[in-house]
């Protein structure tokens, strides 16, 4: 298996432009996390999904973040607008929750808003 | 509300010794306890998953432990090697109706050759 797959790995955007950032879970794995990693708040959940539905989301900033899983293999994270204070690196990573419950991380994607 | 700490946040160690690492959480309502390694620019590498009911699981040259009761996790590091170095995270999947998901920190660890 190729490990859970983000794109882009980069993204550099001005300040209102809309951002989104793709996530492709290991195959099986039924829930998936969208993480944000900044060096001030450490790692932080935004969202996770469970068999494709949202299930926590408690951790987006605010409305200007979204996110979908629309199937069991895809799943994106959107900023519209996006703003210089969401530059930050994003997770995704997933779980097989008949298993062990280990993660499994992408190699995340670096977003800067300028 | 959970809280996970990792303390030191940086430790430097002569390569060859051995090390611990130390995680504490402040609710003992877990599932389970993980530790994953992160490189400079890369994405987090899981290294052990303790469930609730265990005491400790090894793999290789580490070994990590849980204490529920006092809320503590070590993960130690035998005859380290610059290769080690690393920022090392530990995450705990809560037991409450969140179900969620809480990182510590890290501890970022240097290993002189």
């Amino acid at each position: 298996d190729a490990g859970v797959i983000q794109s882009p790995r980069h993204e550099v955007t001005e300040m209102g432009q809309e951002v989104t950032l793709r996530c492709k879970p290991i195959s099986g794995h039924n829930s998936l996390f969208w993480y944000r990693q900044t060096m001030m708040r450490g790692l932080e959940l935004l969202i996770y999904f469970n068999n494709n539905v949202p299930i926590d989301d408690s951790g987006m900033p605010e409305d200007r973040f979204s996110a979908k899983m629309p199937n069991a293999s895809f799943s994106t994270l959107k900023i519209q607008p996006s703003e210089p204070r969401d530059s930050a690196v994003y997770f995704c990573a997933s779980r097989s929750d008949g298993g062990s419950y280990e993660q499994y991380f992408g190699p995340g994607t670096r977003l800067t808003v300028t | 509300k959970q809280e996970v700490t990792q303390i030191p946040a940086a430790l430097s160690v002569p390569e060859g010794e051995n090390l611990v690492l130390n995680c504490s959480f402040t609710d003992s309502a877990i599932y389970n306890l993980q530790w994953f390694r992160q490189d400079p620019g890369k994405g987090l590498t899981s290294l052990l998953l303790i469930q609730s009911s265990q005491r400790e699981q090894t793999s290789g040259r580490l070994n990590a432990s849980l204490d529920k009761s006092s809320g503590r996790s070590t993960l130690y590091i035998a005859a380290s090697q610059p290769g080690d170095s690393a920022t090392y995270l530990c995450a705990v999947r809560t037991m409450n109706r969140d179900d969620k998901i809480i990182f510590g920190k890290g501890t970022r660890l240097h290993i002189l050759p």
